[in-house]
């Protein structure tokens, strides 16, 4: 079935530093990658998203790049902060109109003072 | 911010007790979710709906069931509680764009 690998599980990085967090999707007909932080207490939150038909999007010190032929899509946090630390989530959309969202595993980012 | 609530955030219960957890949207979205969290991380979709009257059960096999007779409101109900029911279940909705998430309800099953 369709399903979406998210890596590293943990990623721990010093406060100024950058990170990086990598997902590859098995379905190519997938078309809408929607990125989501959560904090510890609260539900995820959309950060950033990324249609097929792009390949970076960028907001302030997040970027999200999409390589459609090898599957893959990438968050990238620059200059990051302590409060960049949470649990991360990429996500795909299945494309046949059922709008069900396949969940990477996620990433525990802790960004070190 | 997204207007999703979820009641209780948290409950504490015992085994054999039915349950019902809440999840209202205030968006109008017509398609609405019901993700279990695992302590590890993974988000596993257990029941999704794309609208009244219509509820679908998702990848993850659950023995809670759902309902849909008002588009804002979403509620999971356990008949009987168990201590594998323990978790934290989000719910979310969305119309065509990405899911909006509810802050979740930890269930603890003693």
């Amino acid at each position: 079935g369709e399903n979406v690998e998210q890596h590293p599980s943990t990623l721990s990085v010093q406060e100024g530093d950058s990170a990086v967090i990598k997902c590859t999707y098995s379905d190519s007909a997938s078309n809408y990658f929607p990125w989501y932080k959560q904090e510890l207490g609260k539900g995820p939150q959309l950060i950033i998203d990324i249609r097929s038909n792009v390949g970076e999007k960028k907001d302030q010190r997040i970027a999200v790049t999409l390589n459609k032929t090898a599957k893959h899509f990438s968050l990238h946090i620059t200059e990051t902060q302590p409060e960049d630390s949470a649990v991360y989530f990429c996500a795909a959309r299945t494309p046949s109109g059922t709008y069900k969202y396949i969940f990477g595993t996620g990433t525990r980012l802790k960004v070190l003072a | 911010e997204a207007d999703i609530y979820q009641t209780p955030r948290y409950l504490v219960i015992g085994t054999g007790k039915k349950i019902t957890l809440e999840c209202s949207q205030t968006m109008g979205h017509d398609k609405m979710y019901w993700y279990q969290q695992d302590p590890g991380m993974e988000l596993h979709l257990i029941h999704y709906s794309y609208g009244v009257n219509s509820t679908e059960k998702g990848d993850l096999s659950s023995e809670s069931t759902v309902s849909r007779i008002r588009t804002e409101h979403f509620p999971l109900t356990l008949e009987s509680a168990r201590p594998s029911h323990t978790s934290q279940y989000l719910c979310a909705s969305s119309s065509s764009g990405q899911p909006s998430f509810g802050n979740g309800t930890r269930l603890t099953v003693t």
